[in-house]
């Protein structure tokens, strides 16, 4: 699977949008995009996810690059309870269904 | 409620003191997995499970074992439990068919071994 790069922290006004950006300049042509969060030690939550086209959810945006080198996560209008721990992945939509989480990015949204 | 059900969610134990941590999910799902997560470390993968008698080590095996007898259930079972095993477990699981790429996860088990 692919490697990614975040940015390991960012801040956010509440009522903003928040835009996390990933790098992932070795991803192949089968690989999707995932994003999942994880607020204070809880289990990770799944957002979203991407092959080639931007992806809308209730709880997002995907805005991945024509290149598919890079992408972004929106949350367009963030709450306090967006403050978390973000997590890009870029891995193939197989059945093994393994998941290698990184770093992440800690998103603090301030008041 | 969709959901995956790890017990217990707190536990100190002693060196050596076997003990299983029991995760079950009430979504059909085929696959399952158990995670560990360290400070500095991020998650990390013990061990997984595509369907019921089929398991397989992810990353970080030594020390843990694990069953699944029945779809619903896949215990992480530590025989010998060491300091280094204090950790976050998450077990979580997914359908295999849909490919939708959402885990879901359990709540966590914070397990500290002295």
């Amino acid at each position: 699977d692919a490697k990614t790069t975040q940015p390991p922290s960012m801040d956010c006004a509440e009522g903003r949008a928040a835009n996390l950006p990933c790098n992932h300049s070795t991803i192949s042509g089968n690989e999707y995009v995932y994003w999942y969060r994880q607020i204070h030690s809880q289990g990770p939550q799944y957002i979203i996810h991407g092959l080639k086209n931007n992806e809308t959810n209730e709880m997002a945006s995907l805005i991945i690059t024509e290149d598919r080198k890079s992408s972004t996560l929106i949350l367009p209008h963030a709450t306090l309870r967006d403050t978390a721990v973000y997590y890009c992945i870029v891995r193939v939509a197989d059945y093994g269904q393994n998941f290698v989480f990184g770093p992440g990015t800690r998103l603090s949204v301030l008041p | 409620e969709a959901q995956v059900t790890q017990n217990p969610r707190y536990l100190i134990t002693v060196t050596g003191k076997k003990l299983t941590v029991t995760c079950s999910q009430n979504m059909n799902h085929e696959y399952m997995s158990w995670y560990r997560q360290d400070p500095g470390l991020g998650l990390r993968q013990i061990y997984y499970s595509m369907n019921v008698e089929v398991t397989d080590k992810g990353d970080v095996p030594e020390g843990y074992k694990v069953s699944r007898k029945e779809k619903r259930n896949f215990p992480l079972i530590l025989e010998s439990p060491s300091p280094n095993q204090t950790s976050l477990y998450f077990c979580a699981s997914s359908t295999g068919h849909t490919n939708t790429g959402e885990l879901f996860f359990g709540e966590g088990s914070r397990l500290t071994v002295l």
